[in-house]
């Protein structure tokens, strides 16, 4: 089955840019989609279709895409950031949806 | 505002079928495809399948022999059927929509236990 990859945590102190990667071979073909989950909360949808910010997403949150590889990066990190990141996205046919297991983002 | 509500159960034994239903307020169930997400306890998202307005369905294949999606459009709601529950199935569900996802329902857990 297809599979999503990304890193278990991922750490920064306040200000710095924090990356997120999330690889997966069909992503040169199909749409990448993040989403933050706070605790008890649902997730909440931050970047769309590898790079467009919903309307009410903060301008720091941004996305991109090069060959398997897609990245979130969050520029001057505030505390308030702190969640777990998935990724989402189809396998090559479009048909079936999968999200990558998550990363912890700690603002240290 | 577009809003979604789960209910059903919070509790269901083993080998029985797990019923939720998704209620979508303030806009029309005829737009997007309509999904089922869950998360068990402490791990992360799992997606289920979805359901589009005219009926047509997709299944994640590691649940596809135990899932039954379906949507009545004269209630606006959709719904999910799981059969033969284990307790490995006992998670936070979720019904989503929309634009990648863009409108998620608050999530119920359900718990499978004798």
């Amino acid at each position: 089955s297809y599979e999503l990859t990304q890193p278990p945590s991922v750490s920064v102190s306040p200000g710095q840019t924090a990356r997120i990667t999330c690889s997966g071979d069909a992503l040169p073909k199909q749409y990448a989609y993040w989403y933050q989950q706070k605790p008890g909360q649902a997730p909440v949808l931050v970047i769309y279709k590898d790079s467009e910010r919903p309307s009410g997403i903060p301008e720091r949150f941004s996305g991109s895409s090069s060959g398997t590889t897609v990245t979130l990066t969050i520029s001057g990190v505030q505390a308030e950031d702190e969640a777990d990141y998935y990724c989402q996205s189809a396998d090559s046919s479009g048909t079936y949806l999968v999200f990558g297991g998550g990363t912890k983002l700690t603002v240290l | 505002q577009v809003q979604l509500q789960e209910s059903g159960p919070g509790l269901v034994k083993p080998s029985e079928t797990l019923s939720l239903t998704c209620t979508v307020s303030g806009g029309s169930i005829s737009s997007y495809y309509w999904s089922w997400i869950r998360q068990p306890p402490g791990k992360g998202l799992e997606w289920i399948g979805y359901i589009y307005y005219s009926g047509s369905t997709n299944y994640n294949p590691s649940l596809k022999s135990r899932v039954t999606i379906s949507v009545d459009t004269s209630k606006n709601q959709f719904s999910l059927k799981l059969s033969s529950v284990t307790a490995a199935d006992t998670a936070v569900y979720y019904c989503a929509g929309g634009e990648g996802f863009t409108l998620w329902g608050q999530g119920t857990l359900v718990t499978v236990s004798s």
